[in-house]
């Protein structure tokens, strides 16, 4: 069955420093999503992508959040000059269509020290 | 702006009990809702999406009901295990935003054999 898988499965990393979260969505899915996690807290939307552009960003996503889709499987998450508060569990999730299931990868837990 | 609340926070149940799952959600112009397992440090599995027009939606003991109207609902797990225990999460699109998902915080099930 096909699935939604993310690299690293945990990523440490110092405050300032830039790091870059991966994800392969479903194979035939054309919209792409990134939501995160903090510890104890809700899941909640950072950005969609659809059609090779940022279709909605939450006011979380700042300039210092970035998505790209390099080729034609993979889809980045960029973080730069991390903080502190950016520590979270990081979900990438697609879907078929805009209105339809959406799929989940396990997450990429992200420790800023 | 839509919100979504789950109660109880957390249950616990003895193995082989039936229960319900309640969630709610403040705008009623929703096109379809979404149930996810969460189990400790892991991702979000979709158990159930159901759309506007269902009432309701199966999949194995689990069954799913919504109720527009009343901004309602109810995830059903029939004859409980101990492997059911995770936390379960709702979530629905927000409506005209691509297929954003407004999540609840969930409720934590803990079934004891």
């Amino acid at each position: 069955e096909p699935e939604v898988t993310q690299t690293p499965s945990h990523q440490v990393t110092q405050m300032g420093q830039e790091v870059i979260l991966r994800c392969v969505p479903i194979s035939n899915h054309l919209y792409f999503y990134w939501y995160r996690q903090i510890l104890g807290q809700k899941v909640e939307f950072l950005v969609s992508f659809y059609n090779n552009e940022i279709s909605e960003k939450s006011e979380i996503f700042d300039d210092q959040f970035s998505v790209e889709r390099p080729d034609g499987s993979n889809f980045t998450l960029k973080i730069r000059s991390t903080k502190l508060e950016d520590s979270a569990m990081y979900f990438c999730a697609s879907s078929g269509t805009g209105s339809s299931e959406q799929y989940f990868g396990p997450g990429t837990r992200l420790t800023v020290t | 702006k839509q919100e979504v609340t789950q109660i109880p926070a957390a249950l616990s149940v003895p193995e082989g009990e039936n229960l319900v799952l309640n969630c709610s959600f403040t705008d009623s112009a929703i096109y379809n809702l979404q149930w996810f397992r969460q189990d400790p440090g892991k991702g979000l599995t979709s158990l159930l999406l159901i759309q506007s027009s269902q009432r309701e939606q199966t999949s194995g003991r689990l069954n799913a009901s919504l109720d527009k109207s009343s901004g309602r609902s109810t995830l059903y797990i029939a004859a409980s295990q101990p492997g059911d225990s995770a936390t379960y999460l709702c979530a629905v699109p927000h409506y005209n935003q691509g297929g954003k998902l407004i999540f609840g915080q969930g409720t934590e099930l803990s079934v004891k054999p």
